[in-house]
């Protein structure tokens, strides 16, 4: 069974672009969470989803964004990116009914200079 | 005060020997995780706990909902364990959440 994939791997932008980040999750996993790392932070929650509904939000500006699929694969964008957005963007998949684990994928290492 | 907490931050190990990393939180839970960082890589899910004790090859994670606390124990540690040790919380909130509330966690190296 593949894991959870997650695209780009790295990208380098500069301040002000903007970014698209995709998840495609474990077959039959419904639910997609992101999460930012940062040495100074740690982990943080982002944004969940569910059947392509936002069902849940942490706390960060609205820059940050995300939509999910009819195929369960969701995108995270950010907006005017700025320097502290740099970080390792993680999402994770789970199924319900296979007791709600949740796993990870590999990353997106986003470096904003 | 984090809803989370770790100890220790940093462990030292000398390869053989038993390891325990210590998780305490301050929320409801439904679930608490355990998971693994190496250098540079992904996150790697050991344990999801809600109650009792599970076990894995040499490690073991244990969760006292009492007390909310939770150990995560490495017997006869192998460098190869050395990584960042993460726990996260699932909080029991009402309506569905995988949000995960996550330690700092705790840097292990095992010297062989």
């Amino acid at each position: 069974k593949a894991g959870v994939t997650q695209t780009p791997r790295y990208l380098i932008k500069t301040r002000g672009q903007q970014v698209t980040l995709s998840c495609s999750p474990i077959s039959g996993h419904r639910s997609v969470s992101w999460y930012q790392q940062t040495p100074g932070q740690g982990l943080q929650f982002l944004f969940e989803y569910f059947s392509e509904t936002q069902r849940n939000k942490g706390n960060f500006p609205g820059r940050f964004s995300g939509r999910q699929f009819s195929n369960s694969r969701s995108e995270m964008n950010v907006s005017t990116l700025e320097l502290g957005d740099s970080a390792l963007y993680l999402c994770a998949t789970s199924n319900v009914q296979q007791g709600g684990e949740q796993f990870f994928g590999p990353g997106t290492r986003l470096t904003v200079l | 005060k984090n809803e989370v907490e770790q100890s220790p931050q940093n462990l030292t190990a000398q390869e053989g020997e038993f390891i325990t990393i210590n998780c305490s939180y301050s929320v409801g839970i439904s679930a608490l995780h355990w998971l693994q960082q190496h250098p540079g890589g992904g996150i790697v899910s050991l344990f999801m706990l809600s109650s009792g004790k599970k076990k894995h090859g040499r490690l073991i994670a244990t969760i006292n909902i009492q007390e909310k606390h939770s150990s995560l124990h490495i017997t006869a540690s192998h460098p190869r364990d050395s990584a960042v040790y993460i726990c996260a919380v699932k909080q029991a909130i009402s309506g569905a959440t995988n949000k995960l509330i996550f330690g700092t966690g705790t840097l292990l190296a095992v010297q062989p």
